[in-house]
């Protein structure tokens, strides 16, 4: 079935360390690929997209992102997490029918 | 300028009831979204206008559930009468016309029903 997974339903961090939060596509053609963070009491907030070209995508916040067609994936990544950092990030695609699909969420905890 | 608004940001109501939900795009923005959370489940599609038109209702559940969008501007989505299972968080979302895909979201309404 077609799908957006991401494995990860809760992660824990220190402030300082380098974060990964995984995302994987099940579609037959690349689709268009996002990420939103909601923080607590917020609304959703995009992050990047990838639409096409340089598979590594620079977003806000310091954020970015690696696009790998082999693997389906759309991994989001930080250096250095901060404690404002912490929030639900959502991992959603675009498969040209001007509808975003959600993967179901990945919630950050960062320590100090 | 303004992000999309939503209003109210939390409403609760007593299974039978009947709530509406208002959503005003950003400025400009002819696609308007509305997307639904319920507990535990991932974001997912209700329907999407363009300006006054509903151009796909494929994720409205059933016919208890009425969006509207009188003169392009803003929407309602009108929930009638309430269940339990329509507890969730709804998030409306906009678009420029050209650029849909990415879309912009508004803070959610948080809908409880008891």
């Amino acid at each position: 079935a077609q799908s957006v997974t991401q494995p990860d339903i809760h992660i824990t961090v220190s402030e300082g360390a380098s974060l990964e939060l995984r995302c994987n596509y099940s579609y037959g053609a690349t689709p268009y690929l996002f990420w939103y963070v909601q923080s607590p009491g917020q609304g959703l907030q995009l992050l990047l997209k990838y639409f096409s070209g340089d598979t590594l995508v620079q977003g806000i916040k310091g954020f970015e992102a690696e696009f790998k067609r082999s693997q389906s994936s759309f991994n989001l990544r930080k250096p250095s997490v901060h404690w404002s950092d912490a929030a639900e990030y959502f991992c959603a695609v675009d498969i040209y029918t001007d509808k975003l699909i959600f993967g179901t969420g990945t919630r950050l905890q960062v320590f100090p | 300028e303004a992000g999309v608004t939503q209003f109210p940001s939390h409403s609760v109501i007593e299974k039978g009831q009947t709530v509406t939900l208002r959503c005003d795009p950003i400025s400009g923005h002819d696609n308007l979204y509305w997307y639904r959370r319920v507990m535990g489940k991932e974001i997912k599609f209700l329907l999407h206008f363009v300006k006054e038109s509903k151009q796909d209702e494929s994720g409205m559940p059933n016919n208890r559930f009425l969006a509207e969008r009188t003169g392009g501007t803003y929407s309602t989505l009108k929930v009638q009468p309430a269940e339990l299972e329509d507890s969730g968080v709804y998030f409306c979302a906009s678009s420029q016309l050209g650029q849909q895909e990415t879309q912009y979201f508004g803070p959610g309404t948080r809908l409880l029903v008891l």
